[in-house]
Order: C-alpha cells, then sequence, then structure tokens
C-alpha cells in the first residue's frame, strides 16, 4: 500500500522559517511533489523532487531522502499568505498518493 | 491561458437524488484526474483519463459513480443516487501527460448531500 504521513497542524511567526515533514511508504517510488491549498481553493503545484537533495525555488525549498523513505518542505521568511494547508504526494507508478496535508497557522 | 473549469461550484441535493460535475481541463492537456477530498484529508484520487481512455479507474465506486470524456477533452462525473457520505469537494485536475509530475487542480465542485 501507499502512505504519506506529515503533521496535522505547524504554527510559526511571520519572518520565520518552518519545515514540514513528510514520511513514506510506497513502493516502485518515483518522486515527492508539494501542495499548497487556501482554504476554500485548488492545491497549486509547489514543487516536485525526483532525485535526493535540496530543490530550491524562491522562499521554498523541498528535500527528498529515498534511502529514509523522508522529505520536507521548507518555507523561509514566513508571510501571513503562506498560512494555508500543504500537503505531500508521492508519485508511484504514474499514480499520485496524497498525504493528509499539514496546516500551517501563520502568526504576526 | 485559462486553468481548469469546473462547474457546479456548489450543490446541494437530497439523498437518493443524482448529481453530477463537469470539468474542462487546460487545453492540450492529455491527462485528467477526479479525486475527492473530504475536510481535513488530502485529495484521494477516483479516475484518471490519458485523453478518452480511463486507465485507471480502481478508486471509483462503481455502483454509483461513473465518468465519462467521451472526446478527450472535458469530462463528467456522475453520482446516482448520492449518500450522505457523499458530501466532499469533487475535484478535477490536469496534466500535459501521465509522465508530468504537475497537475494543475480547479476550484472543485463542494458537494453536500442532505
Amino acid at each position: 500500500g501507499q502512505s504519506l504521513e506529515q503533521p496535522s497542524e505547524v504554527t510559526a511567526v511571520e519572518g520565520a522559517i518552518v519545515q514540514i515533514n513528510c514520511t513514506y511508504q510506497t513502493s516502485g517510488f518515483y518522486g515527492l511533489s508539494w501542495y499548497q491549498q487556501h482554504d476554500g481553493g485548488a492545491p497549486t503545484f509547489l514543487s516536485y523532487n525526483a532525485l535526493d537533495g535540496l530543490e530550491e525555488t524562491g522562499r521554498f525549498s523541498s528535500f527528498l531522502s529515498r534511502s529514509d523513505s523522508y522529505g520536507y518542505l521548507l518555507l523561509q521568511e514566513l508571510q501571513m499568505k503562506d498560512s494555508a494547508s500543504y500537503f505531500c504526494a508521492g508519485h508511484n507508478f504514474n499514480k499520485f498518493y496524497f498525504g493528509s496535508g499539514t496546516k500551517l497557522n501563520v502568526k504576526p | 491561458e485559462a486553468g481548469v473549469v469546473q462547474s457546479p461550484r456548489y450543490k446541494i441535493i437530497e439523498k437518493k437524488q443524482p448529481v453530477a460535475f463537469w470539468c474542462n481541463p487546460i487545453s492540450g492537456h492529455n491527462t485528467l484526474y477526479w479525486y475527492l477530498q473530504n475536510l481535513g484529508q488530502g485529495p484521494e484520487l477516483l479516475i484518471r483519463y490519458e485523453n478518452e481512455e480511463a486507465v485507471d479507474d480502481s478508486q471509483l465506486p462503481k455502483d454509483r459513480f461513473s465518468a465519462e470524456r467521451l472526446k478527450g477533452v472535458d469530462s463528467t462525473l456522475k453520482i446516482q443516487p448520492a449518500e450522505l457520505g457523499d458530501s466532499a469537494v469533487y475535484l478535477c485536475a490536469s496534466s500535459l501527460s501521465t509522465e508530468e509530475e504537475t497537475q494543475y487542480f480547479g476550484p472543485g465542485t463542494r458537494l453536500l448531500v442532505l
């Protein structure tokens, strides 16, 4: 089976750095994606890691370690608009399995 | 470029009634996905199309759910009859191809079954 686990909720202050972890159990695993979803909105793609290591896109970075079945999303210089749910998704044989999401609360 | 379009945005029906959702993917996107998202959960795949072919419908409850993508462009997802437990957000997403890791999601249809 496929499962991705992430914390249900994280709180951080504006300007800080926050890391959202994702551990997974998948077979034939290709890579790990991250999506952002604001309340009532559509999930939007943030990043994808096919290889081990860090991928950086502006204030957001994503990391993957296949040997540890682990990845994380790093958000720097947090802004109020970053308050949203963040989902990791495992890419497996052209299927996508989403974690249950981490709700990020950014406080002033 | 227009994004993924879904309609209706909201639907309230009584149990045992039929309901249909419509999705128009981004132009040129061959792969289309229907997901179900319950409150506080991640999207769960219902069905995936490659052009007009349903290549993965293993998670679709076929006793009451059906879907079609006749011309390989827009798609319809139907529930008949609806049950209370079907209340959720139904998301449509598309990608250039199955190999493309980026999926573009529509705003979803929020269904409430009373």
